[in-house]
């Protein structure tokens, strides 16, 4: 079955851009999904990407998409205090199921 | 408008018992999921309904685990006899179609964390 996956941890510096990454298995064409879940809380949805399109930029944020490697990535610009989360990526596998990564825990530091 | 509504939002039980937890999803979304996530983990799928079609419920761990729906509204997980590795959050997610190209993002609610003494 499709697989996502992602690294652990990221910690960063305020100011400084953010870089996180998910590997998918299966190439099929579908949506891949960035969400954030801060504690005690559900998940938000930041943006999304149709797998037809390699970049697509939303005010801070900035997703990636290697249809080659199969590589997705979410780049936060000027990371700020408040942008501490769990960030998810998730990939749409038909008809309907969002298959996530374990998720990457980000630790902005002043 | 009011998102994604889960009740309780904490619960704690001792092995053996049923629990039921309740999601409202966002009025007029059709479809509604249901996920599962332990801790430090990311979410598994449980079972996903689309209006009046048979619900998928292949991502059910086991016999004990149940959800319904009333139309296109309320849900409710239902889990039998439980035990301690049930311990978890439980996410429920709703979005306004299912299914084909198009994009209809889920939208989820803050989730039922589950704990099984």
């Amino acid at each position: 079955g499709e697989d996502v996956e992602q690294s652990l941890f990221l910690s960063v510096r305020e100011g400084d851009s953010s870089v996180i990454n998910c590997t998918y298995t299966d190439s099929s064409s579908t949506y891949l999904y960035w969400y954030k879940q801060e504690p005690g809380a559900g998940l938000q949805l930041l943006t999304y990407i149709f797998s037809n399109m390699d970049m697509k930029q939303d005010q801070r944020l900035t997703v990636l998409l290697n249809k080659k490697d199969k590589h997705l990535s979410l780049r936060i610009a000027d990371t700020q205090t408040g942008d501490s989360a769990i960030y998810f990526c998730a990939k749409k596998q038909d008809p309907d199921k969002l298959i996530f990564g374990t998720g990457t825990r980000l630790q902005v530091f002043p | 408008g009011a998102g994604v509504s889960q009740s309780p939002s904490n619960k704690v039980t001792e092995k053996g018992k049923d629990v039921e937890l309740r999601c409202d999803p966002i009025s007029g979304h059709t479809a509604l999921y249901w996920y599962r996530q332990r801790l430090g983990q990311g979410l598994e799928f449980l079972i996903y309904f689309q209006g009046n079609s048979a619900p998928d419920k292949s991502g059910l761990p086991s016999d004990r685990f149940s959800a319904e729906r009333t139309g296109e509204s309320v849900s409710t997980l239902t889990i039998q006899r439980t035990q301690q590795e049930d311990s978890a959050v439980y996410l429920c997610a709703s979005s306004l179609v299912s299914g084909g190209v198009s994009n209809q993002p889920q939208h989820f609610g803050d989730g039922t964390r589950l704990s099984i003494l």
